[in-house]
C-alpha cells in the first residue's frame, strides 16, 4: 500500500462547479496535512493545511480532514479554468529516527473547462 | 522579497560529468530539503538538512551529495554515478524541521544526454 494515494485524474469539472479531489494515507498516526498545486512546468505551491479533524475554509478553498478513516480531501468551489492543475496531498510520517518526512502523492489532475 | 531561488532554471549535460545545482533561501529557516520529482511520480526526498554543517540522506540519495555550510545555502551535486539524473530538482526550506509546512523554489530541470 502507497503511504500516500491519490487517484490521477483528470478530474474533469465545468467553470463554476465545485471540484472535489481526495486523499488517503496508510500511517494512522500522521498528524499534518498539506495541499499544494502544481502548474505544468512549474513547482508546488502550498494552498491549505490542516491539522485536525473537520473542515478549515480559506476563501474559494476548504480542506477536510477525517483522522479515522485515513483521509483529506479538498473542496474548490466555483472552480475556475485557472484552477487547472495538478494538486498534491502530502502528508507527515513520524519516521523511527525522529525525523518527520514529508510523503507526496501523486497528484490529482484538474481540469477546469469554461 | 524574501523566497528561495534555484539556478539555473534549465541544465543540459553530458553523461558522466558532475553538475550541481544552486538553491539559496533568504527566508532565515533553518531546514533545507531537495527532492526530485519525475513523471508519473511524487517527489522523492534526495537529501535533507535540519540545521547548518549538519545533513542526512533521503529515500534516493545514491549518486547525489550536498554540503550546508551557510543557512541560506544548500547546492545539491549530480554525480556520474546517478544512473538516471534527468529530472526536475526542486529545493524546499522550512522555518525548522518541526514546522512541517515546507516552501518551494522554482526548481531546476536537468537533462542528461
Amino acid at each position: 500500500q502507497k503511504e500516500v494515494e491519490q487517484n490521477s485524474g483528470p478530474l474533469s469539472v465545468p467553470e463554476g462547479a465545485i471540484a472535489s479531489l481526495n486523499c488517503t494515507y496508510s500511517d494512522r498516526g500522521s498528524q499534518s496535512f498539506f495541499w499544494y498545486r502544481q502548474y505544468s512546468g512549474k513547482s508546488p505551491e502550498l494552498i491549505m493545511s490542516i491539522y485536525s479533524n473537520g473542515d478549515k475554509e480559506d476563501g474559494r478553498f476548504t480542506a477536510q480532514l477525517n483522522k479515522a478513516s485515513q483521509y483529506v480531501s479538498l473542496l474548490i468551489r466555483d472552480s475556475q479554468p485557472s484552477d487547472s492543475a495538478t494538486y498534491l496531498c502530502a502528508v507527515i510520517l513520524n519516521m523511527n529516527t525522529g525525523f518527520q518526512k514529508l510523503v507526496f502523492g501523486t497528484g490529482t489532475r484538474l481540469l477546469v473547462s469554461p | 522579497d524574501g523566497g528561495i531561488t534555484q539556478s539555473p532554471k534549465y541544465l543540459f549535460r553530458k553523461e558522466g560529468q558532475n553538475v550541481t545545482l544552486s538553491c539559496e533561501q533568504n527566508l532565515n529557516h533553518d531546514a533545507m530539503y531537495w527532492y526530485r520529482q519525475d513523471p508519473g511520480q511524487g517527489l522523492r526526498l534526495i537529501y535533507y538538512s535540519q540545521i547548518v554543517n549538519d545533513f542526512q540522506k533521503g529515500d534516493i540519495a545514491e549518486g547525489y551529495s550536498v554540503s550546508r555550510e551557510k543557512k541560506e545555502s544548500f547546492p545539491l551535486t549530480v554525480t556520474s554515478a546517478q544512473k538516471n539524473p534527468t529530472a526536475f530538482y526542486l529545493c524546499a526550506s522550512s522555518i525548522g524541521q518541526d514546522y512541517y509546512e515546507q516552501y518551494f523554489g522554482p526548481g531546476t530541470r536537468l537533462t542528461v544526454t
